[in-house]
C-alpha cells in the first residue's frame, strides 16, 4: 500500500461546478498534513495547510479525518484557473520529511 | 525578493556522463530538499540536509551525490551510476519544524541524449 494515495483523475468539471478530491494516508503518527497545487511543469506552490478542525480560504475548504486517514479538498465555484494537479502531503510518521502524492488532475472546461 | 533559484532550466546528459545541478536560496532557510518527479507521479526525496556541511540520503539516493558547503547551496550531481536519469528535479528549501511550508525552486528538466 502507498503511504498516501490519491485518485489521479482527471476530474472534468463545468465552471462554476464543486468538485472534492481525497488524500487516503497509511501512517497513524502522521501529524502534518498539506495540499499543494502543480502546474504542468512547474513547481508545486503550498495551496493550504490541513488542520484537525478543518480550515476554509475563500473558496476552497480542506478537512482532515484522522480516525478514516484521509484528508479532503473541496474546490467551490470551479475557475478554469483552478485547471492544475492537486498534490496530497503528509509528513512521514512523526518525523518531518514529507512524503507526496502522485496528485488529482483537475480540468475545468468553461 | 527572496526565493530559491534552480538552474538550468534544462540539461541534457551524455551516457556516462556526470551532471551537476544548481540550486541556491536567499531564504536563510536551514533545511534543503532535492526531489525527483517522474510523469504522473509524486516527487520522490533524493537527498536532503539539515544544516551545513550535513546531509542524509532520502528514498531514491542511488546515483545522486550532494553536498553542503554554504547554507545558501546545495548542488545536486547526477553522476553515470544513476541509469534512468531523466526526469523533472525539484530543488525546496524550509525552516526546521514540524509543520513546514516547503518552497520550490522553479526545477531542471534533464534528458539522456
Amino acid at each position: 500500500r502507498k503511504e498516501v494515495e490519491q485518485d489521479p483523475g482527471p476530474f472534468n468539471v463545468p465552471e462554476g461546478a464543486t468538485v472534492a478530491f481525497n488524500c487516503t494516508y497509511s501512517n497513524s503518527a502522521s501529524q502534518s498534513f498539506f495540499w499543494y497545487r502543480q502546474d504542468c511543469r512547474k513547481e508545486p506552490k503550498l495551496l493550504m495547510s490541513v488542520y484537525s478542525s478543518g480550515n476554509e480560504d475563500g473558496r476552497f475548504t480542506a478537512q482532515l479525518n484522522r480516525a478514516s486517514q484521509y484528508i479532503s479538498l473541496l474546490i467551490r465555484d470551479s475557475k478554469l484557473s483552478d485547471s492544475a494537479t492537486y498534490l496530497c502531503v503528509v509528513n512521514k510518521g512523526s518525523s518531518y520529511k514529507l512524503i507526496f502524492g502522485s496528485g488529482t488532475r483537475l480540468l475545468v472546461r468553461p | 525578493d527572496g526565493g530559491i533559484t534552480q538552474s538550468p532550466k534544462y540539461l541534457f546528459r551524455k551516457e556516462g556522463q556526470n551532471v551537476t545541478l544548481s540550486c541556491e536560496q536567499n531564504l536563510n532557510h536551514d533545511a534543503m530538499y532535492w526531489y525527483r518527479q517522474d510523469p504522473g507521479q509524486g516527487l520522490r526525496l533524493i537527498y536532503y540536509s539539515q544544516i551545513v556541511n550535513d546531509f542524509q540520503k532520502g528514498d531514491i539516493a542511488e546515483g545522486y551525490s550532494v553536498s553542503r558547503e554554504k547554507k545558501e547551496s546545495f548542488p545536486l550531481t547526477v553522476t553515470s551510476a544513476q541509469k534512468n536519469p531523466t526526469a523533472f528535479y525539484l530543488c525546496a528549501s524550509s525552516t526546521i519544524s514540524t509543520n513546514e511550508k516547503l518552497f520550490f525552486g522553479s526545477g531542471t528538466q534533464l534528458s539522456v541524449l
